[in-house]
């Protein structure tokens, strides 16, 4: 089965640019979907194709996909980006994988 | 505006059943693939089933856990998709969403929107 791996979490100041990473084998051949989830909150769609910003989402928030590492990129981050963040792909063995989740700390 | 609201869950015993529904509004529901999406207490979120669309040739797939016991099934005229659990286990206790994909078949693809979930307790 195919496997993503997050850490599990990061911390960042006010301002400054929070990095995520998903690894997974090869994922550079795939697309990668990011996730913001809230405490309580249903999860929210923030990146899908590797980089593309759904309607509504800040231009603070981006996306990379190249070898065996994407990354969710957050700009001058806000108090209320505090979160964890999921990535997920398909693969035609597993389906739809997620990685475990990074819980991003505005600190 | 593209609504989904989960309703069905609740406490029931190791070996019970539930039936857990999505009622689907603000798009045509038949157009889309559908799936659940399940996160355990303190968890992470885990894929449990999806549901090719209406409007193209019927397919559904199943987590490993869940295969044999968990029915996925959809109503056109009224807009829901259904999660049928069958001998349900302690382990099944979860949040359970439902969420749209983007296209009819169940392909590579991502989830959006999402329900408010339904909580599901299996407990003696």
């Amino acid at each position: 089965s195919y496997v993503l791996t997050q850490p599990p979490s990061v911390s960042v100041a006010p301002g400054q640019t929070a990095r995520i990473t998903c690894g997974g084998d090869n994922i550079g051949m795939k697309s990668v979907h990011w996730y913001q989830q809230k405490p309580g909150q249903a999860p929210v769609l923030v990146v899908s194709d590797d980089s593309d910003r759904p309607s509504g989402i800040p231009e603070r928030f981006s996306g990379s996909n190249s070898g065996n590492t994407a990354t969710l990129t957050i700009s001058r981050v806000e108090a209320g980006d505090e979160a964890d963040y999921y990535c997920q792909v398909w693969d035609s063995g597993s389906n739809y994988v997620f990685g475990i989740g990074t819980k991003v700390t505005v600190v | 505006e593209v609504l989904l609201l989960e309703s069905g869950g609740g406490l029931v015993q190791p070996g019970g059943s539930l039936r857990l529904s999505c009622a689907a509004s603000g798009f045509t529901f038949s157009n889309y693939a559908m799936a659940w999406v399940r996160q355990a207490p303190g968890k992470g979120l885990e894929w449990v089933s999806s549901l090719s669309g209406s409007a193209t040739t019927h397919y559904a797939d199943y987590a490993d856990s869940v295969k044999g016991r968990f029915t996925i099934s959809r109503d056109k005229s009224d807009h829901t998709l259904y999660l049928q659990m069958n001998s349900l286990r302690v382990e099944d206790t979860a949040i359970y969403y439902c969420a749209r994909c983007q296209v009819a078949a169940v392909t590579a693809d991502w989830f959006d929107p999402w329900g408010q979930g339904t909580l599901v307790t299996v407990s003696p």
